[in-house]
């Protein structure tokens, strides 16, 4: 266990349609980043919030977007949902030291697409 | 871009084989590396990482890898697996300073009793 919890764990929904997903940090992390993982793929980065702010993005269109809270929470936001944004959605915490940082994953969402 | 290939993408062994899953990345500067695990049903998890010093890192459960910056690569081994270790294997890098986990595309292992 790594203290990083998402929720939900599972959700449907259609396209064109918005979804939140949520993420809680574990304790004494300052950062959060989401992935995108499709099935048979690795993570794709997604963004990563530092002190509330984006702190870098990935290859991924404005429609993703999100918000990281004063506790280091976090939730990422999709407007106009696509069917290839079906995939396994993953939050990872982690702690900036000098450079060095060691990302710490939740056990993810699952969002499908229909 | 950096890149993580992994070229492994499904391996079979018996148990008490022993295991070397190949990483190789594409990026020029400084690295930290990682290898992450993912059992069935369960979250990804750290396995071990290289941020500088010894390029033998030792990890959980008996694994290990080995930096060799001359050959961008970052293998990953196990003497002796057990069937315990079926699971999926990421190798992942990230520049010195840079956010950006970038991932290959996992190799599947799989561990006959």
């Amino acid at each position: 266990e790594t203290g990083v919890t998402q929720s939900p764990t599972h959700l449907i929904k259609t396209r064109g349609q918005q979804v939140t997903l949520r993420c809680s940090s574990q304790s004494g992390h300052n950062t959060v980043s989401w992935y995108q993982q499709a099935l048979g793929q690795g993570p794709q980065f997604i963004f990563q919030y530092y002190r509330e702010e984006e702190n870098g993005r990935g290859n991924f269109p404005p429609r993703f977007s999100g918000l990281q809270f004063p506790n280091y929470s976090s939730e990422l936001n999709v407007n106009a949902l696509e069917l290839d944004d079906s995939a396994l959605y993953l939050c990872a915490s982690s702690s900036k030291e000098r450079g060095q940082e060691t990302q710490y994953f939740g056990p993810g969402t699952r969002l499908l697409v229909l | 871009a950096q890149s993580v290939s992994q070229h492994n993408h499904h391996v079979i062994l018996s148990e008490a084989a022993s295991l070397e899953l190949g990483c190789n990345y594409s990026y020029g500067g400084t690295v930290n590396l990682f290898w992450y695990v993912q059992y069935p049903g369960q979250h990804l998890q750290l396995l071990l990482k290289y941020f500088s010093g010894d390029p033998l890192v030792k990890g959980i459960k008996g694994f290990e890898a080995e930096f060799i910056k001359s050959k961008f690569s970052f293998n990953l081994r196990k003497p002796s697996v057990q069937w315990s270790d079926t699971a999926e294997y990421f190798c992942a890098v990230n520049p010195f300073g840079n956010e950006k986990l970038t991932f290959g595309t996992g190799t599947r292992l799989t561990i006959i009793p």
